[in-house]
């Protein structure tokens, strides 16, 4: 059974830059179908999308927030990653990673999420 | 960008009564890319429904969509304990993908 699992840094300082890394078991993150995302969501608050990838390193972000983050994979060890730059407040949320099954395609399973906190 | 509206915020309702959610998109959703999720509280979505009206794998089938264009549903024909929870609308078919505020399915 896929499983996804992102555990995060729990506090990140403003201005700097988080980092996370999903990785997933029960399955191949080469897979030709399958894409990989990001969504966030402030505490008491919506879904927000920030990105995806494909396994062969094509990536997709959202324009609201495509000037600071960055996603990649790295399918020898069978994880993806987000990094988001110059963090505020307004970035606190906790960060689920999801597949797609294609492009334009819902998220099928999601990890369980890390709530990032953004504080001095 | 697509932005959902989803209506109403809460909807208050006994166990066994029928829930209807509405979606609505500020323009038309390509090839009805529409999926409804479930989310409780310190849990990650669920994929209920994808393509406006099919149902995700192991998902009962009290649970419907409908509706094309800027125009969808979610219906729970008969509200169980567990139903009680957020629903999320997502449009996947537009970049970028957006989802709509939620609605809150309370019981009365």
């Amino acid at each position: 059974q896929l499983q996804l699992q992102e555990p995060g840094p729990g506090l990140v300082k403003p201005s700097e830059t988080l980092s996370l890394t999903c990785t997933v078991s029960g399955g191949s993150i080469s897979s030709y179908i399958y894409y990989w995302g990001w969504v966030r969501q402030p505490p008491g608050k919506g879904l927000e999308w920030i990105a995806s990838i494909y396994y062969s390193g094509s990536t997709y972000y959202n324009p609201s927030l495509k000037s600071r983050v960055t996603i990649s994979v790295d399918t020898s060890k069978n994880q993806f990653s987000l990094k988001l730059s110059s963090v505020t407040a307004t970035d606190t949320a906790v960060y689920y990673c999801a597949r797609e099954r294609g492009y334009s395609s819902p998220f099928d399973s999601w990890g369980q999420g890390t709530l990032v906190t953004v504080s001095s | 960008e697509i932005v959902l509206t989803q209506s109403p915020g809460t909807l208050s309702l006994s166990p066994g009564e029928r829930a209807t959610l509405s979606c609505r998109a500020s323009q038309s959703v390509s090839s009805s890319y529409l999926a409804w999720y479930q989310q409780k509280p310190g849990q990650a979505p669920r994929l209920l429904i994808y393509g406006a009206s099919s149902r995700a794998t192991g998902i009962a089938d009290r649970f419907s969509g409908s509706g094309s264009g800027t125009d969808f549903t979610l219906t729970i024909s008969r509200l169980e304990p567990e139903d009680f929870a957020v629903y999320y609308c997502h449009q996947y078919g537009s970049s970028p993908k957006t989802f709509g505020q939620g609605t809150k399915v309370e019981i009365k």
